[in-house]
């Protein structure tokens, strides 16, 4: 079975400091790919970041990054420079075999 | 094309009733996905589609739900005999090529009284 499991269900930041968010997955699957969604308050939910398995490099997307750990089936999400445009609620996610496997969520609060 | 659209945002129905939904994927894509995301939970997949084949169906997904996507564009869901447990946001996402990156609609929240 696929699961996700993002252990904060909150997290909180100062406006310009930098916050991890973490994620966990498992499966026996060897090609997948890995997600962070963004969903703020009342919106609909949008791409932040996404990862191959099967490349090394961790990937980045101007302020967001991720620290992929593939033999840990770990895949953080690094926000810098916090900005409380940020805050929302983030999805770690997880694609094979046609489906897609969401954690639960953490709740991110950017302190102005 | 501005997005994926979603038709009723809000549907307030009574135990027992059927009640569809339509998604309208961004235009050139071909993958069709419908999620179920309860309050403080992330989304739960209930169904793909490949152009107009349902390739994918959850176990979640009970015998009174049913999905069709005619002619590989927009899709329906429909719910026949709601209960309280099928109270929920349905979420329609679509996606083009090998990246998986799924563009989401902005959901159909169902009220079951």
């Amino acid at each position: 079975a696929q699961t996700v499991t993002q252990s904060q269900p909150e997290m909180s930041v100062q406006e310009a400091e930098t916050v991890t968010l973490s994620c966990t997955y498992d499966t026996s699957e060897s090609d997948y790919y890995l997600f962070w969604y963004k969903q703020p308050p009342s919106r609909q939910m949008i791409l932040v970041i996404r990862q191959e398995a099967y490349k090394q490099q961790n990937a980045t997307e101007n302020r967001f990054s991720v620290n992929f750990q593939k033999a840990a089936k770990s895949f953080s999400l690094k926000i810098s420079d916090s900005q409380l445009g940020d805050a929302a609620m983030y999805f770690c996610a997880f694609y094979t075999g046609n489906q897609f496997y969401f954690g639960t969520g953490t709740s991110l609060t950017v302190i102005p | 094309d501005t997005g994926v659209s979603q038709d009723p945002r809000h549907k307030i129905t009574k135990r027992g009733q059927n009640v569809t939904f339509r998604c309208d994927p961004i235009s050139e894509h071909n993958r069709l996905y419908w999620y179920r995301q309860t309050l403080g939970q992330g989304p739960e997949f209930l169904t793909y589609f490949q152009n107009e084949a349902q390739l994918e169906k959850s176990r979640l997904l009970s015998d009174r739900f049913s999905a069709e996507r005619p002619k590989g564009s927009f899709s329906t869901l429909e719910i026949q005999r709601t209960e309280q447990g099928d109270s929920a946001m349905y979420l329609c996402a679509s996606s083009f090529g090998q990246g998986h990156e799924q563009y989401f609609g902005p959901g159909t929240r169902l009220t079951v009284t």
